[in-house]
């Protein structure tokens, strides 16, 4: 089946850094998103991503659809402690259908240290 | 809130209990997923109902029964589950688009069950 390379699996940062993490398939996708995950919730769309080159924001996240449709990134700015979770990146493979379930990468945990 | 309510929240249950899971959404879509979520390990899809048909099912063992009575609400039957089912059960739910229309597939998630099978 399809695999998505998520890295890194974990980053600890001081409040203030940005954050940069990644996304990579060995297949073409039609769609990426981004998700993240707080303790005890289900994921939480942050940014959804529909055209090869595409580079959307939302507040202090950009992410973009890399050229070749086979990888994304995900940047935080200036982190703040809310910031803390795991961020997933999820896609839809070029055959998908309209309503297939998508491929999660394993997530990248984000800890904020004081 | 994200408009998918999924309950109970936390469910305890023995290898021999039938029980099952329950998850509505209030957003007017017409797909509707189960994925499993186990530690250190990606989210699985299990199933996908598009305008109440079943439309995958991902080699899940029998012991996991899908039920879509309506667009609305969406069912996992579970019976004699193993303690390696013991994972965070998520719902998930979005409009279907046909392949010609944009096959856009956001996906919005209700909080889980956190089932611990003993």
């Amino acid at each position: 089946g399809q695999q998505l390379n998520q890295s890194p699996q974990s980053m600890f940062i001081q409040e203030g850094e940005d954050v940069s993490m990644n996304c990579t398939s060995s297949s073409i996708f039609n769609t990426w998103l981004w998700y993240k995950q707080d303790p005890g919730e289900g994921p939480v769309l942050l940014i959804a991503l529909y055209k090869a080159g595409e580079l959307t924001s939302n507040g202090r996240l950009t992410a973009q659809f890399g050229i070749t449709r086979k990888d994304s990134f995900l940047n935080i700015s200036a982190s703040i402690p809310s910031d803390v979770g795991i961020y997933f990146c999820a896609g839809r493979p070029l055959s998908g259908g309209g309503a297939d379930g998508l491929t999660f990468g394993k997530g990248t945990h984000l800890i904020i240290q004081p | 809130e994200t408009g998918v309510t999924q309950t109970p929240r936390h469910l305890v249950m023995g290898m021999t209990n039938k029980k099952s899971l329950k998850c509505e959404q209030h957003l007017g879509h017409n797909a509707m997923y189960w994925y499993k979520q186990s530690a250190k390990k990606p989210l699985e899809l299990m199933f996908v109902y598009s305008l109440e048909e079943r439309v995958e099912n991902n080699s899940v063992p029998s012991r996991f029964s899908p039920e879509c009575p309506n667009s609305s609400h969406l069912f996992l039957h579970l019976h004699t589950l193993q303690p390696e089912d013991s994972a965070l059960y998520l719902c998930a739910s979005s409009q279907d688009r046909t392949r010609l229309a944009g096959g856009f597939n956001e996906q919005f998630f209700g909080p889980g069950t956190r089932l611990t099978v003993l």
